[in-house]
């Protein structure tokens, strides 16, 4: 099945930086990642996804890059807030239907 | 619109006893799913259904039971209840028979004794 691996866990960064988190995907087929934010004691909410014919998408401060060759996607935010602090998970789907997360990030947006 | 709505918030089990964690969404989505996390360990999923009467497993199905006999409906039954089994339960639908975006239900804590 697929197997999605992601990095760093946890991300602290000061106010105003930018924060990078990767995720890496083993199912060549997949064809859908998409990025959930979790607040403490929230539910996972989508924040911004791609699809497997696009190589990059931006919405705001918020960017997502894929890259298929080497099965590997990122999510970039610049300019962080405090209020971007939160546990970021990534996910891929694959040919089957099956949507699998990444273990999370926990970033901490300093003030 | 409720969206997906779970129920019970909170539950306490001891070892061995059952019990049926509903799920149930208002915005006619084929897919649903359910998904337990555990600390450090993200979202792994437990079963995923892409409409009613085809349900499927997840990554982590043993010790779970799940039926679809409405496209509303998805309840997820632990027929034995063990210790490993206690997290946090979310159930999500999506508006295609793929898993696109998801909308999360708010949660339900497990706690098997």
């Amino acid at each position: 099945g697929e197997n999605v691996e992601q990095h760093p866990s946890t991300l602290s960064v000061q106010e105003g930086d930018s924060a990078v988190i990767k995720c890496t995907y083993s199912d060549s087929a997949s064809n859908y990642f998409p990025w959930y934010k979790q607040e403490l004691g929230k539910r996972p909410q989508l924040i911004i996804d791609i699809r497997s014919n696009v190589g990059e998408k931006k919405d705001q401060r918020i960017a997502v890059t894929l890259n298929k060759t080497a099965k590997h996607f990122s999510l970039h935010i610049t300019e962080t807030q405090p209020e971007d602090s939160a546990v970021y998970f990534c996910a891929a789907r694959n040919a089957g239907n099956m949507l699998t997360f990444g273990g999370g990030t926990r970033l901490m947006v300093k003030p | 619109n409720a969206g997906v709505t779970q129920t019970p918030k909170f539950q306490v089990l001891k070892t061995g006893q059952s019990m049926t964690l509903q799920c149930a969404q208002d915005m006619n989505h084929e897919y649903m799913s359910w998904y337990r996390q555990d600390p450090g360990m993200g979202l792994r999923l437990i079963h995923y259904s892409v409409g009613a009467g085809i349900t499927d497993q997840g990554e982590v199905p043993n010790g779970y039971n799940v039926s679809r006999s409405t496209t509303e409906d998805f309840p997820l039954r632990l027929l034995s209840a063990a210790p490993s089994q206690t997290s946090v339960y979310f159930c999500a639908s999506s508006d295609s028979s793929g898993a696109n975006v998801l909308t999360f239900g708010a949660g339900s804590r497990l706690t098997v004794l």
